[in-house]
Order: structure tokens, then sequence, then C-alpha cells
């Protein structure tokens, strides 16, 4: 059964960062592209990026709102990918998730205020 | 980037059908777009139900179908039922970036 869970969420000041993990299980994680996406509160789904598997080169693809700001990256020895959030905007509050071969993880939320 | 549209909300009876699309401002959505659709009910995460137009995730019960129609990419509800009430989102895919539709409200009534 695949399991995506993320974590790493919480409060952050505006300007801050956050980095947020998400634990893989139930299927071949080096082989997977992974995916974040995320839903600010009482809005739709916005894609956030992607990371390609290892032999794909472990190419990113970002979205533009996060595009310099936010970093992807994976580790395939703890079966893990990485969001990396830096220069955290109060827009960029929301749910994260993990998605991966069409499999959503709960989510985690992150919050900047001050 | 590309903006992706969606009907903002769409009313089905019980055992009605309905077709819920997907546009692109790009032009006419195509299987190049790798055309998704997911469904969301209030306080869960979203489950995927359709992947690369008309391909059912497991789990996606057999009343739904996708597939490309006067392009756009569409998802087609046959026999609709009262827990079929949900946002339902499409994404599609524009070399390399993904674009999520603005969502649009299924109400069963």
């Amino acid at each position: 059964e695949v399991q995506l869970v993320e974590s790493g969420g919480g409060l952050v000041n505006p300007g801050g960062s956050l980095r947020l993990s998400c634990a893989a299980s139930g299927f071949t994680f080096s082989t997977a592209w992974m995916n974040w996406v995320r839903q600010a509160p009482g809005e739709g789904l916005e894609w956030v990026g992607r990371i390609k598997t290892k032999t794909d080169g472990e190419t990113t693809d970002y979205a533009a709102p996060v595009k310099g700001r936010f970093a992807i990256s994976r580790d395939d020895s703890k079966n893990t990918v990485y969001l990396q959030m830096n220069s955290l905007k109060t827009e960029d509050t929301a749910v994260y998730y993990c998605i991966t071969k069409n499999f959503w993880g709960q989510g985690t939320l992150v919050t900047v205020s001050s | 980037q590309a903006v992706v549209t969606q009907e903002p909300s769409l009313t089905v009876s019980p055992g009605g059908t309905v077709t819920l699309t997907c546009g692109s401002s790009t032009g006419a959505v195509t299987s190049n777009h790798y055309p998704y659709w997911f469904q969301q009910k209030p306080g869960q995460a979203p489950r995927t139900l359709i992947y690369d137009t008309s391909n059912k995730h497991s789990g996606t019960p057999a009343r739904f179908s996708g597939s490309l129609l006067g392009g756009k990419a569409a998802l087609t509800l046959s026999g609709a039922q009262p827990e079929d009430e949900a946002e339902y989102y499409c994404l599609l895919s524009y070399n390399g970036a993904r674009v999520f539709g603005g969502g649009a409200k299924l109400t069963v009534l």
C-alpha cells in the first residue's frame, strides 16, 4: 500500500525558511517522480513543483510563484522527498501535499505570519 | 503561465449524468497535456480519479470516465450518487510545468 506522510509544517515569520519532508513507503521510491501541491485556506489546488528520478537526472520544475525561492530534493536511501522553502511570504500559507503515482499524502500546514 | 478553466459550479440530479470540462488558454487540450482529474470533499485530501485523459486510478468508481471533448478534457459522471457531491479539479501538463484548473463544485440535488 502506497503511503505518503508529510511533516515539517508550522508557523514561520515572513522572510523565514522551512523544510518539509515527505516519507514514502509501499513502492519503489527511486523510480518515482515526486510532486508537491499546495492549497491555501478556502482556495483551490496549486501545483508547486516536481522532481524526477536520479535516472532522469533529478530534474526539477517549479511553478512561477515559487521559482527561485523553493527547492525540491530527494534522498532515495531514506525514501524521502524534501521541499525547502525560503523567503517565505504570507501568500505561501497553505496545506502542502506530496503526490506520486496518483496517491496523495494527508498534507502538512504551513502558516506564514508575524 | 497557461490558465486552465473549469465551470465554477454544476448541479446534477441523483442518477443523472453530468460532464465537467477543462480548457486551456493556449488552445485545444490534447492527450499531450496528460489531463488528470481529482476529487476533493470538505476536510479531506484530494484523491485521483483519472490520469492521462481516460485512465481510472485504483478505486475510481466505474461511473466516472475521462475523455477529450470539443478541444477540452472532460470528466463524465453517469448515474450520480449523493456521495459524488464534491469539488473536482483538473490538471494539465505544459512541457514540465503543471497547472490546475480553478475547481468545479458539483452539487447532487
